[in-house]
């Protein structure tokens, strides 16, 4: 298997325009989880999906941050407008069943950087 | 609420120094742990884990001990190398949740 893909690994983009980052799991894994890493606040897990359901969005830090997940093999986090703040390393992960013993599963990340 | 707690960084080693690096844990019932490593440049990546107490981890010539009586996972390596500059996770994962803990990272940098 691939593992997980993730797109674009860069992001260069000015405040206030929309940002979509994009994520494919690992085929037949039920969960899947989007992070951001900043030096600041370290790993903060954003939303997760169980097999395509939002199932805690409580991480999402504003209105403005959004995420789907239309079928088993594609999911979206999107930034609309972005603001500088939001400048981070975006990880999208994912597990075969989401226990306490599963192992999570990294992208490479999309470092997204707003001016 | 579970809490994980990672020694501050960065660690500085020459190569072929012991490793330690302490990871102490708070939560309830019985969890299990685990030690991720991020490379620069790539995701985070399992290096090992246990689910029981007094349950050894090991892989690539790193080490971890589940002990319950002093809710810590520290991880140890005998002789590091250069190419083990990374960042290093401590992660649980409790019944209950599917949702894992994460610490903070303690950088690790070994000089030739």
């Amino acid at each position: 298997d691939a593992g997980v893909i993730q797109s674009p690994r860069h992001e260069v983009t000015e405040m206030g325009q929309e940002v979509t980052l994009r994520c494919k799991p690992i085929s037949g894994h039920d969960y899947l989880f989007w992070y951001r890493q900043t030096m600041m606040r370290g790993l903060e897990l954003l939303i997760y999906f169980n097999n395509n359901v939002p199932i805690d969005d409580s991480g999402m830090p504003e209105d403005r941050f959004s995420a789907k997940m239309p079928n088993a093999s594609f999911s979206t986090l999107k930034i609309q407008p972005s603001e500088p703040r939001d400048s981070a390393v975006y990880f999208c992960a994912s597990s075969l069943e989401g226990g306490p013993t599963d192992t999570q599963y990294f992208g490479p990340g999309t470092r997204l950087t707003v001016l | 609420g579970d809490s994980v707690t990672q020694m501050e960084g960065p660690v500085t080693l020459s190569e072929e120094a012991f490793l330690t690096i302490n990871c102490t844990y708070t939560a309830t019932g019985y969890p299990s742990l685990f030690w991720y490593v991020q490379y620069p440049g790539e995701g985070l990546q399992l290096l090992l884990k246990a689910t029981k107490a007094d349950d050894k981890g090991s892989n690539k010539g790193f080490e971890a001990t589940y002990r319950k009586e002093t809710t810590s996972f520290h991880l140890e390596k005998g002789s590091v190398q250069v190419s083990d500059s990374a960042v290093y996770f401590c992660a649980l994962g409790r019944g209950g949740s599917y949702i894992p803990t994460f610490g903070r990272g303690t950088s690790l940098i070994v000089h030739p």
